[in-house]
């Protein structure tokens, strides 16, 4: 069971643009900073979004994060197929037994 | 361009140890403003955090984990390395590496993201 809650899934047809959500708590997403993870099957993760909403270097703008409380969002736009592949947000958990968690993670599927 | 590579053994059996290297190339260990982390997979599921090591040689360690899992540092090498102790069924995954920015919260030397990765090993525990 994740800390952090996202969809298992989300799909929409080329060109179009999915949201993911990413839900957690005070002791995480509301006062400690998020950031975002691409996987592709087999492979490992790659780091999208960091500090909520910032991109690394050559990661296209179609990628955005936002963050608003105890929630993040992961949006793109533009789906492409190469885009298909699981998806992880992730966040330091400042409770009592601090640690870093990561999201569930969701499928995003290009119809 | 920095990269990191785990290497260790593919099989453990049941309550054994599991021993993986992480060797580093394309930039120093020892530089500052970075933590090296652990994390890991089991199959067909999520991320889990393992913890991590300062180039200092100061560690930090997920709570649920804390009892079997220790990681060190060999900054001659370049390279950190991962043991857990005891290990069950329960520990079979892919293993990755990842250098991981740091920041302070609460006095505390925390992950703030990671990046980049180490292609991950598959270690599979089973007599």
């Amino acid at each position: 069971q994740s800390v952090l809650t996202q969809p298992p899934s989300v799909s929409a047809a080329p060109g179009q643009s999915v949201t993911i959500s990413c839900s957690g708590s005070t002791s995480n997403i509301g006062n400690n900073y998020v950031s975002w993870y691409q996987q592709f099957p087999g492979a490992a993760p790659k780091l999208l979004i960091f500090e909520n909403n910032k991109r690394p270097s050559g990661i296209p703008d179609r990628f955005s994060g936002s963050k608003s409380g105890t929630s993040a969002t992961l949006g793109i736009a533009g789906l492409q197929t190469g885009d298909e592949a699981d998806y992880y947000c992730g966040a330091w958990d400042s409770s009592l037994s601090a640690l870093y968690v990561f999201g569930s993670g969701t499928k995003v599927t290009v119809l | 361009q920095l990269q990191l590579q785990e290497s260790g053994s593919g099989l453990v059996k049941p309550s054994q140890t599991l021993s993986l290297i992480c060797s580093v190339s394309g930039g120093s260990i020892s530089s500052g403003g970075y933590i090296w982390n652990w994390i890991r997979q089991p199959p067909g599921k999520g991320l889990e955090w393992i913890g991590y090591i300062y180039y200092s040689g100061s560690t930090y360690y997920n709570p649920s984990l804390k009892s079997r899992v220790s990681i060190s540092v060999d900054r001659s090498k370049n390279q950190f390395s991962l043991k857990v102790t005891s290990v069950t069924a329960a520990d079979t995954a892919v293993y990755y590496c990842a250098r991981g920015e740091d920041i302070m919260v609460e006095g505390v030397i925390i992950p703030d993201w990671f990046d980049p990765w180490g292609q991950g090993t598959l270690v599979t525990v089973s007599s």
